[in-house]
C-alpha cells in the first residue's frame, strides 16, 4: 500500500520570501510523484511531476521539486513566492509498477502569502 | 480544447435519495477515474473506468457505482445518502497510452450537500 504524508496542514509566508511545502511518501515500488495546486472552488491543477530520470522536476512559474529516494520525500520549494501562490497544494503518489491506477493524494498544505 | 467538464457544480440532497454526477473527459482521453474530497481532506479514489468497465475500485461502498459510455463520458451514482456523504467529487481522466506517464486532469468538480 502507498501513502502521502504532509507534514504542515498550514504554512504562511510573507510576499517574496522562499517556501518549502514537505512531502513524504511510503511505498515498497518505484512510484511517481505529482504535486497539484487547489485554488477556493475549483479542481485540481497539476504543478509538477516525477516520473523518472533527473530527481529536480520544475514548473512553469517558479516552483520546484526534488525527489529523494533515500529519504523517501518530495518537497515543493519556490525561492520567492507572490501573493497569486495563495492555495491549497497536494501532493500524490502512484504505483504502476504495482498495477496501481489510482493516485493516492496527502492531506494538503494550506499556502498563505502575505502581504 | 474543453478540459474536464463535470455537471452539475452544486447539488442539495436528503438523506436516503439517490444522486447521480456527470463527466466529460478531456479530448483525447478515453479513461475516467472519480474522487471524493471531504472538507479539510485530500482527494480519495473511488474507482476508474475504462473501455466501459470498472478497472479499479477503492474503499468505498457498493452504495457508490459508476459507469462508462462508448463516448467515454462517466456517470457516479450514489444510493442511499448519508450524511458523511457530503463531499466535492472530482472526475479526472487521462490516457492509457502509457497510462504511467499520463497525469490525471482534474474537472471543478461537483460539491454535494447532504441535509
Amino acid at each position: 500500500a502507498q501513502s502521502v504524508t504532509q507534514l504542515d496542514s498550514q504554512v504562511p509566508v510573507f510576499e517574496e520570501a522562499p517556501v518549502e511545502l514537505r512531502c513524504n511518501y511510503s511505498s515498497s515500488v518505484s512510484v511517481y510523484l505529482f504535486w497539484y495546486v487547489q485554488y477556493p472552488n475549483q479542481g485540481l491543477q497539476l504543478l509538477l511531476k516525477y516520473l523518472s530520470g533527473s530527481t529536480l522536476v520544475e514548473s512553469i512559474n517558479g516552483f520546484e521539486a526534488e525527489f529523494n529516494k533515500s529519504q523517501t520525500s518530495f518537497h515543493l520549494r519556490k525561492p520567492s513566492v507572490h501573493i497569486s501562490d495563495t492555495a491549497e497544494y497536494f501532493c500524490a503518489v502512484t504505483s504502476p509498477e504495482a498495477g496501481s491506477y489510482q493516485l493516492t493524494f496527502g492531506k494538503g498544505t494550506k499556502l498563505s502569502v502575505i502581504p | 480544447d474543453a478540459g474536464v467538464t463535470q455537471s452539475p457544480t452544486h447539488l442539495i440532497k436528503t438523506r436516503g435519495q439517490q444522486v447521480t454526477l456527470r463527466c466529460s473527459p478531456k479530448s483525447g482521453h478515453d479513461t475516467v477515474s472519480w474522487y471524493q474530497q471531504a472538507l479539510g481532506q485530500g482527494p480519495q479514489f473511488i474507482f476508474q473506468y475504462y473501455e466501459e468497465e470498472e478497472r479499479q475500485r477503492g474503499n468505498f461502498p457498493d452504495r457508490f457505482s459508476g459507469h462508462q459510455f462508448p463516448n467515454y463520458s462517466s456517470e457516479l451514482n450514489v444510493n442511499a445518502l448519508l450524511l458523511g456523504d457530503s463531499a466535492l467529487y472530482l472526475c479526472a481522466s487521462s490516457t492509457t497510452q502509457g497510462f504511467s506517464n499520463q497525469p490525471q486532469h482534474f474537472g471543478d468538480g461537483t460539491r454535494l450537500s447532504i441535509l
